[in-house]
């Protein structure tokens, strides 16, 4: 069965340093989210790709954080510099866009912890 | 903006038994979704079930089911025969044209 692929699955970073997190989302899959999962809490959505256009990130950072998926099938996410608040999980989906009922498909996450 | 409660942070169950996970949500929307997920320890977030607002029938899949409430705003999941593989956090979540809105998380334990 196809999945979501993320890596790496575990990163620990100092504050101040770069970190990038990869998503490879399930072939054919157009639409393509990242999410940051705080422990304790739901995940909150970061940003959202259709192909390689962003239709929403409206939560993302920018002044820290950014994200691209260049062709339209994998993706990165990038925290430049990481603090101490962006300790999380952060978690890949995709899906196929059309009728609401379209069910997201989520990757294993990258855990992030930083020092 | 939508929001969603979940007001059991934790739950316990006995193995065979059966355990109901509480949401309520806020919308002034007419037409949106409703889903529950499952996040194992350290696995993926997996889909357990979905219900259409516009249905009025309450969905079910396996031991699964759900009590819709359209005019309570709630949402609840039903778990019957709950199973050791059961225990996990269950996020209920709701989806409109915008985006997909998650709980906070009820972690389900299942005593054997």
């Amino acid at each position: 069965e196809a999945e979501v692929a993320q890596s790496p699955r575990y990163k620990i970073t100092e504050k101040s340093q770069a970190v990038a997190f990869w998503c490879d989302p399930i072939s054919g899959h157009a639409t393509l989210y990242w999410y940051r999962q705080i422990l304790g809490q739901g995940p909150e959505l970061l940003v959202q790709f259709q192909d390689e256009s962003v239709v929403d990130d409206s939560q993302l950072p920018k002044d820290r954080f950014s994200a691209e998926r260049l062709k339209g099938v994998d993706s990165t996410l990038k925290i430049q510099p990481a603090e101490l608040g962006d300790s999380a999980m952060y978690l890949c989906a995709s899906s196929v866009p059309g009728s609401n009922l379209y069910e997201q498909y989520f990757g294993p996450g990258t855990r992030l912890t930083v020092t | 903006a939508q929001t969603v409660t979940q007001s059991q942070p934790e739950m316990s169950v006995q193995e065979a038994e059966t355990v109901t996970l509480s949401c309520t949500y806020d919308t002034s929307e007419s037409d949106y979704y409703l889903f529950w997920y499952k996040q194992p320890p350290s696995r993926q977030m997996i889909l357990v079930i979905r219900q259409e607002a516009y249905k009025q029938q309450n969905a079910t899949e396996n031991r699964f089911s759900v009590n819709f409430q359209k005019a309570a705003k709630s949402f609840s999941l039903k778990i019957s025969d709950s199973q050791l593989g059961d225990a996990a956090m269950y996020f209920c979540a709701y989806r409109s044209w915008r985006k997909l809105v998650f709980g906070k998380g009820t972690k389900l334990t299942v005593n054997p």
